[in-house]
């Protein structure tokens, strides 16, 4: 099994250009979760959804947009990239919620210049 | 914002030292996690104690648990150099989402 994929693992921006990652699963799981990871501030809560066809708003979805069209894909949308959004993205998922452990991605690194 | 805060941010030691790291959370839980990310991966589940637990084990990891404290320890016993990484605890509040704190970066020095 794959578990949780993430493309790409890479890409860097100009400002202002679009782009979506796309995170995917195979292990069936109903929620899924996009962080953003940056020195000295952890993990933050991006976007999460519980189901396909939900999302849900997290700590910081400001400048992202999410679908969950189906189940085992989970995209991240920037529509206009800036600087700020230079960051570490890691997507999660877990079967349900508080049943334990989250199964990550191994990272998409952007770069917005 | 964040609710685990891990102490110390950065811990080094010798192999086969035990390390301890500690986390401080702000609300109630109904689980606390720990979590393991090595250098340009993902984060990997360690274990997993619930609220109504005080202590737990894994291989060589000890995890405690105090809710009148709003604390929880993960205790790494014979370190390796296999060992270093950041070790991140997530706190589950009843919600959908799990909140992770800063980490603890773990250097183990062969």
């Amino acid at each position: 099994n794959a578990g949780v994929t993430q493309t790409p693992k890479f890409r860097v921006l100009k400002t202002g250009q679009s782009m979506t990652l796309l995170c995917a699963q195979d292990m069936n799981h109903e929620y899924m979760y996009w962080y953003r990871q940056d020195p000295g501030m952890g993990l933050r809560l991006i976007h999460y959804s519980v189901g396909e066809g939900t999302t849900a708003k997290g700590e910081v979805p400001d400048g992202y947009n999410v679908s969950r069209l189906k189940k085992q894909n989970f995209l991240l949308g920037l529509e206009s990239a800036a600087p700020s959004q230079t960051s570490v993205y890691f997507c999660a998922s877990n079967l349900f919620a508080n049943t334990g452990e989250l199964f990550f991605g191994e990272g998409s690194r952007l770069t917005v210049l | 914002s964040q609710q685990g805060e891990e102490d110390p941010q950065a811990l080094s030691i010798q192999e086969g030292e035990n390390a301890t790291m500690n986390c401080s959370y702000k609300t109630s839980i109904n689980n606390l996690q720990w979590y393991r990310q090595n250098s340009g991966r993902g984060l990997v589940h360690l274990i997993l104690i619930r609220s109504n637990e005080r202590e737990k084990h894994s291989g060589r990891l000890r995890v405690t648990l105090d809710t009148s404290k709003k604390s929880s320890s993960l205790l790494i016993t014979a370190s390796r150099a296999a060992d270093t990484a950041s070790y991140f605890c997530a706190t589950d509040e009843g919600y959908s989402t799990l909140t992770f704190g800063k980490g603890t970066m773990l250097l183990v020095s062969p």
